[in-house]
């Protein structure tokens, strides 16, 4: 089935330095996603992007962080500077559609970010 | 806000028994989407079922649920558990916005 892509599977960075993930989204998608999951806890929706802008974004989402898809290449985030609690794993995902109830996200596997 | 809970943390059967993960959610919205994803080790979580449709009974590769929107319920179900099916099920839901909230999950594991 369609495959989302995420490079690099674990990271280690100290607290304060940057750090960009990366996402390969399913080709023909138009809607993207990024979750996080702290150990332990549920996934939680950080973000969703579309057409160059992010559409919404949860309190989770600091002003630390940034996404951009510059010119159909991968879906980034970046945060900058890092903190501890920013260790967790990052999920992205994509879809077609964005405003049908019914459409459904594909996830990528994830990328552990570890902030030391 | 919106909400899934998933009661059980981890459940552990023997190969062969039947298979329910409970589900249940809060919402406000009258047409939430319900869906179970599976996540198996070191790959992506995957779509499994997904429903909108009140008392109607989904299903695919063996699993099955159904919404009950009158218990804000979405369990799901299998007649026999394989070996196979050992992995971490998310419940989610969306409501009239276009996050997907999950719930904690739950890790079935499936002994011999």
């Amino acid at each position: 089935g369609p495959k989302v892509l995420q490079i690099p599977s674990h990271q280690i960075i100290d607290m304060g330095q940057m750090v960009t993930l990366n996402c390969d989204p399913v080709s023909n998608h138009l809607y993207f996603y990024w979750y996080k999951q702290i150990l332990g806890q549920q996934m939680e929706f950080l973000v969703n992007f579309y057409n160059g802008k992010v559409m919404e974004k949860s309190k989770l989402f600091k002003d630390q962080f940034s996404v951009e898809r510059p010119d159909g290449s991968y879906f980034t985030l970046k945060i900058q500077p890092t903190a501890l609690e920013d260790s967790a794993v990052y999920f992205c995902a994509s879809s077609r559609q964005g405003l049908s109830s019914q459409n459904t996200l594909y996830f990528g596997a994830g990328t552990r970010l570890s902030v030391l | 806000g919106d909400s899934v809970t998933q009661t059980e943390g981890l459940v552990t059967l023997t190969e062969g028994l039947p298979v329910m993960l409970n589900c249940t959610y809060q919402t406000i919205y009258s047409n939430p989407f319900l869906f179970w994803y599976v996540h198996y080790l070191n790959e992506s979580p995957r779509l499994l079922l997904k429903s909108s449709t009140d008392n109607k009974r989904t299903e695919h590769q063996g699993f099955h649920a159904t919404l009950h929107k009158s218990s804000s319920s979405f369990h799901l179900q299998k007649s026999s558990a394989q070996l196979s099916d050992s992995a971490l099920y998310y419940c989610a839901l969306r409501g009239n916005t276009r996050k997907l909230i999950f719930g904690l999950g739950t890790t079935l594991q499936v002994q011999p």
